[in-house]
Formats: C-alpha cells, sequence, structure tokens
C-alpha cells in the first residue's frame, strides 16, 4: 500500500486559493489518487480523483505531479464551509485494504 | 448520496455486553468498510470485506468481528465492549475499480459505559 504524508494542519482566509499537498512517493504507476473531506460532526465525503492529469469538479481541482509521487488539492477561492480534515489516498485496482493518514486540518479564517 | 444506511446512529452500551452495529447499502457495491474515529483522530480501518462472506481484518481489529452474509449488509459486532470501543463508527462502500470513490454513511455513535 502506497504511504501518504499531509502536513498536519493548514491555515487561509475566506476567498483565497488553498493548496492542500500530499506525497505518495511510494504510488503505483496505475493507482488512481483520491481525496476526500470530513467537515466537523459529519462524514468523510469524497471530493476529487485523478491518475495523471489534472482535474477539476465542482468542488476543487486536483494537480498532481508529471511523476506521480505527490499531488495537490486546490480548493480555488475558500470558504468558511471549506473548513475540514482532508485525506488524500491511492488506489489500485482491486485495491481492497483502504487505509487513511491523519490528513490535513483546514482552518479557514474569516 | 449513496444508499447507506447505518444503525444505530446513537448507542450506550455496559461494559462486557455484545453490540452489533449495522450497515445496509442499496447500490450493490461490492467492497464494504468498517472504520472508527476517536475524536480528534483520522479514521482507522477495523475490517472490510470484498465480497459475501469474505471479509479481512484491517489496522484496528482486535475485539471486533464482522459478517456480510449478503451483498447489502456489512455487520460489526464487538464481542465484549470495552471503554476504549467508544467511538464513531463509520460505514463505507465501493466498487472495486481504481477510480470508484468510497461513499460514507453518516456514522453511529457508540458509548461504552
Amino acid at each position: 500500500d502506497a504511504k501518504t504524508t499531509q502536513p498536519n494542519s493548514m491555515e487561509s482566509n475566506e476567498e483565497e486559493p488553498v493548496h492542500l499537498p500530499c506525497n505518495h512517493s511510494t504510488i503505483s504507476g496505475t493507482d488512481y489518487i483520491h481525496w476526500y473531506r470530513q467537515l466537523p460532526s459529519q462524514g468523510p465525503e469524497y471530493v476529487i480523483h485523478g491518475l495523471t492529469s489534472n482535474v477539476n469538479n465542482r468542488m476543487a481541482s486536483l494537480a498532481i505531479a508529471e511523476d506521480r509521487k505527490s499531488s495537490t488539492l486546490i480548493l480555488h477561492r475558500a470558504t468558511l464551509r471549506d473548513a475540514a480534515v482532508y485525506y488524500c489516498i491511492p488506489r489500485g485496482q482491486g485495491a481492497q485494504k483502504l487505509v487513511f493518514g491523519q490528513g490535513t486540518r483546514l482552518t479557514i479564517n474569516p | 448520496d449513496a444508499g447507506i444506511t447505518q444503525s444505530p446512529r446513537h448507542k450506550v452500551t455496559e461494559t462486557g455486553t455484545p453490540v452489533t452495529l449495522r450497515c445496509h447499502q442499496t447500490e450493490n457495491h461490492r467492497y464494504m468498510y468498517w472504520y472508527r474515529q476517536d475524536p480528534g483522530h483520522g479514521l482507522r480501518l477495523i475490517h472490510y470485506s470484498y465480497g459475501v462472506k469474505d471479509t479481512d481484518k484491517g489496522e484496528v481489529s482486535d475485539g471486533y468481528s464482522v459478517s456480510r452474509s449478503k451483498t447489502e449488509d456489512f455487520l460489526l459486532t464487538l464481542e465484549s465492549a470495552t471503554s476504549s470501543q467508544t467511538s464513531v463508527y463509520f460505514c463505507a462502500i465501493s466498487e472495486s475499480q481504481a477510480n470508484s470513490p468510497l461513499h460514507f454513511g453518516n456514522g453511529t455513535r457508540l458509548t461504552v459505559t
């Protein structure tokens, strides 16, 4: 299983962009990179995933390094509602055992 | 939202009693997971299932057992509850493909007194 490294915490201001990094240097060539977030007192929710190319959806963008050993989740214009713990997790084909790291606790200042 | 229902949503029980938590899905997903989350901590995998009657241990499986007799239900049993098992328990489901996301239930808050 590929291990991930994320900063324990980050802080940003409302309406500013936020870049959340994740290192996954042992990722396999066919592993997708998934991101989840967990709002206070709620269950985790899926945010975005990608393989090689950068990806965009209504929630965020995902920038994947060319060597795939790291990725960055981008919140283009943070709101207070984006305050959450963000997790990245690689997933391979047929991977069954999905273990989460500690994630990054994002604080958004008004 | 993916069709995942966890029951009960809240439970208080006494040390030494058995407890069963249920996760029910209507998505026909092959994989199901049980995680626990303690205050201020991340998700820890307890057990997972990759098909009917196919289960395996996660990171923190001691004191827990699971069963999956049909696709839609994944049961987590605390054989003899201890105070250290006070936690919030999350169920998740997924397809097997690498690009398939996990969908989580709303959690069960268990208190062992």
